[in-house]
């Protein structure tokens, strides 16, 4: 039962332009969201987060958007630079009897490769 | 701030054997570390939810006399695959969460993962 779908599995862009990453999930209960970038051998960075009370969050060139009725969130990255080419994960929690509980579930990773 | 390591980064060993793996927050003090663990082109799998001075919470699917999970300070948690199998060779990332302050939710920092090869 795969609760967080990254139904991308790769995305091919050129450098100074727009990467759109799309999440979608099922679980309502999931009330926080992460966008994690990973290099191959490593663990993953995060990047930017949102809160379900919240349908946007901006930080440099990333910005995230969450579509609360539609179950979606999204990662804009603009400009995007041929750095940014790696694997992004979104990851969604739950807070369980009114903490923090935190447990993460992630995506399956989208591949991004962004071209000179 | 915020680091995580994890060591060995790569380990090979012989079917049977045990491995232990350290996960350790550096610069913080972690009330709950995640273990992780991650095959080619897929998903990060949670395991296990390890929190300081109790037992380790595993997912469902995971045999905890397999993977022995022991969290005994706040920047130390440790995973031992036991009689491992070459089955078990995955690229394991632990993950480290900041005490709680006032309820807010702090996010996880990860290791840079450990690639376990078992021949």
């Amino acid at each position: 039962d795969q609760q967080v779908k990254q139904n991308s599995p790769s995305l091919s862009v050129q450098e100074g332009r727009i990467s759109i990453l799309n999440c979608d999930y099922t679980n309502s209960m999931f009330d926080y969201f992460l966008w994690y970038k990973k290099y191959p051998a490593e663990g993953p960075t995060f990047l930017i987060s949102i809160s379900s009370i919240k349908d946007k969050n901006e930080d440099g060139r990333f910005t995230v958007f969450l579509n609360k009725s539609a179950k979606h969130l999204s990662l804009h990255i603009v400009p995007s630079q041929p750095g940014d080419s790696a694997v992004y994960f979104c990851a969604a929690s739950a807070r369980a009897g009114g903490t923090s509980y935190g447990k993460l579930t992630f995506g399956q990773g989208t591949i991004l490769t962004v071209h000179p | 701030g915020a680091v995580v390591s994890q060591h060995p980064s790569w380990v090979i060993c012989k079917s049977g054997t045990s491995v232990k793996i350290e996960c350790r927050s550096l610069d913080f003090q972690a009330t709950t570390m995640f273990w992780y663990r991650q095959f080619p082109k897929q998903s990060l799998m949670l395991m296990a939810t390890s929190n300081e001075g109790s037992k380790a919470t595993y997912e469902q699917g995971v045999e905890k006399d397999k993977f022995l999970i022991n969290h005994a300070s706040l920047t130390l948690s440790t995973l031992t695959v036991t009689s491992a199998h070459p089955e078990d060779s995955s690229f394991y990332i632990c993950s480290a969460r900041e005490r709680l302050r006032g309820g807010a939710y702090n996010e996880q920092f990860f290791g840079p993962g450990t690639r376990l090869t078992v021949l």
